[in-house]
Parts: C-alpha cells; structure tokens; sequence
C-alpha cells in the first residue's frame, strides 16, 4: 500500500521568512495530493491540493509543487505570519480506490514575530 | 456550520470497558472514515465505510470495529479497551469519487 513520509516533524522560523515542507511517497499510481492545515484544539482543514497532472499551484502566499518522477512534493509558505502556526499534514490518494488518504506524519510550524 | 459532528471532545473510560464512538455528517456523503491521530504518527487509517452497512479495514484495524446502520451515521467501537488506545480520534467523510475530506474536531480518548 501507499506509504507516505514528512520531513520535517517541526520546523521554527522567523515572521516574513518562507517555509517548505517536503514529503514522498512510494505508490506511482497516486494521483492526488492534498495538504491539511490543524490549528491548535481544531480540526484538520484542507488548505491547497494537487493532481498528478499538474506540477504546480499556487493560492496566494501558499504553493504546492509535486515532482512524479522523483515521487515527492513539497509546501511553500510565504512571507510567513504567526497565524501560519499550526501542524500540517500532506497526504497521499491510495490507489486501491475508495477515496483513501494516506497521511504522512505531520510538521509542526511556529512562527515566531 | 459544523457539518461532521462527534458526540464527545473527551472521553476518560476504563480498560476493559466498550467504548463507543460516534459520528454523524449532514452533508449527505457516501465515504466515512475513521482515524487515530498520535504525535509523531500523523493520521492512521482505522476503518471506513463507502456506503451504507459497508465497511473495509484501514491500516490499523486490530481492535477496533465499526458500524453504519444509516448513511449520515459512523460508529466505531473498542469491543475492550486498553490504554494503548489512548488516542485522538478523527472522524472525517466525503462524497464517493472525491478525496475533499471533511473532518469532525475529534475525540479524545484516555483509557486508564
């Protein structure tokens, strides 16, 4: 099955600095990749996707960039505000169909003014 | 506008005991699921269910069991549980052929 893996777990950085967050994955049949923002004591809430026929995308401060060949995709983060302080998750389709999302294990973001 | 609702946001319950968690969409979704969610671990698929009564293991099923009698309903249980279920546990659903995922807020679960 899919197997998706996150680097890194935590990561800090300075207000107005950028930040990316990679991940891999090991089924070539995956064709869907969604990132999930978790503000503290909330629930997940997806906040950009990708197909696997696009390389790119992009929503305001925030850009996905998925490389198949190489079978790993990474979020940009931006001119970066303590309000981008969260756990963010990527995530994987699993081909075996169902709509299954395989996880990867999550980074934690602190923005620090 | 909460669309996935779990009953509880905490849970405290004995080793041994059957637990019963629940969850309920409104947005008329085929797809349910249920996750564990551990620090260091990410989501961990439990079980999910594409339609009514059914239902297919996830990754980590040992323990666990689910059911759904209606299509809005998602029920997973611990038929006896142990403290290394201590968990938060994440409900989420979506419409079949489409992987946007609703999540409910969770429960967290200490067994002790």
């Amino acid at each position: 099955g899919e197997n998706v893996e996150q680097h890194p777990s935590t990561l800090s950085v300075q207000e107005g600095d950028s930040a990316v967050i990679k991940c891999t994955y090991s089924d070539s049949a995956s064709n869907y990749f969604p990132w999930y923002k978790q503000e503290l004591g909330k629930r997940p809430q997806l906040i950009i996707d990708i197909r696997s026929n696009v390389g790119e995308k992009k929503d305001q401060r925030i850009a996905v960039t998925l490389n198949k060949t190489a079978k790993h995709f990474s979020l940009h983060i931006t001119e970066t505000q303590p309000e981008d302080s969260a756990v963010y998750f990527c995530a994987a389709s699993d081909s075996g169909g169902y709509n299954k999302l395989i996880f990867g294990a999550g980074t934690r973001l602190a923005v620090h003014p | 506008d909460v669309k996935v609702t779990q009953s509880s946001r905490y849970l405290v319950k004995r080793t041994g005991e059957k637990v019963f968690l629940e969850c309920v969409q409104d947005m008329d979704h085929e797809n349910m699921f249920w996750y564990r969610q551990d620090p260091g671990l990410g989501l961990r698929l439990i079980y999910f269910s594409y339609d009514v009564k059914m239902k297919e293991k996830g990754d980590i099923p040992e323990g666990y069991s689910v059911s759904r009698e209606k299509k809005e309903r998602f029920s997973l249980i611990l038929e006896s549980a142990s403290t290394n279920q201590t968990s938060m546990y994440l409900c989420a659903s979506s419409f079949q052929g489409n992987y946007g995922y609703t999540f409910g807020s969770g429960t967290r679960l200490t067994v002790v």
